[in-house]
């Protein structure tokens, strides 16, 4: 399986500011995934991110909120913007594999927004 | 859209002993249902999968069963050890992406 990294592993930020956590796969995938781990909670896909498209948002996700960029097959970030406390999680990454239905995640950045 | 219920949301179990850990899916064309296992601190590791064209699949002490009638499909892990200890979450999909469920925390007791 592909070797996935993220950065930063874990930030601390104050309210009202923005975030950007970069995805960097070993490999070139077509499909890459953001998720959403609050804690103790299971993940939630926050959207897909299409290389040379518009990322394509799930229910209760905004571009404005979480603008995501997919500049080439190895790489993605996703920004957390104008964060409050309730943005406090884990993000991960994930990639879609050799079948494009299987997927392998990111180390995960691990957000505390105070 | 797709919506997975996994149950329970805790196991406790004597080393040794079986685990099973029940999921059931809503969207009859879903295809493709994989098991991640979750140690604390870690990222989810994808530990087996199965397709709908199979009933059953094993890999050493784990295996997951299909009921494509009853939407419903089980992780079975045997000879449990402490080193089994994590949250395990099933997911299940048509095309992408993944539908998760909300995790089982399995704990095995020495």
């Amino acid at each position: 399986s592909a070797v996935i990294s993220q950065k930063p592993s874990r930030d601390i930020c104050q309210r009202g500011t923005s975030l950007t956590i970069q995805c960097q796969v070993d490999s070139q995938v077509t499909m890459m995934f953001w998720y959403r781990q609050q804690p103790g909670q299971s993940l939630t896909l926050i959207a897909t991110a299409n290389q040379g498209s518009e990322a394509t948002y799930e229910s209760g996700f905004v571009i404005d909120k979480f603008p995501i960029s997919r500049p080439n097959l190895t790489f993605s970030t996703l920004t957390v913007s104008n964060m409050s406390p309730e943005d406090s999680s884990i993000y991960l990454c994930s990639v879609a594999g050799d079948s494009e239905e299987t997927q392998y995640f990111g180390p995960g950045t691990r957000l505390l927004v105070l | 859209g797709e919506n997975v219920e996994q149950h329970p949301s805790t196991l406790s179990v004597q080393e040794g002993d079986s685990a099973v850990i029940k999921c059931t899916y809503s969207d009859s064309a879903s295809n493709y249902f994989p098991w991640y296992k979750q140690e604390l601190g870690k990222r989810p590791q994808l530990i087996i999968d199965i397709r709908s064209n199979v009933g059953e699949k094993k890999d050493q002490r784990i295996a997951v069963t299909l009921n494509k009638t009853a939407k419903h499909f089980s992780l079975h892990i045997t000879e449990t050890q402490p080193e089994d200890s994590a949250v395990y979450f099933c997911a299940a999909s048509r095309n992408t992406p993944l539908v998760f469920g909300k995790g089982t925390r399995l704990s095995v007791i020495a």
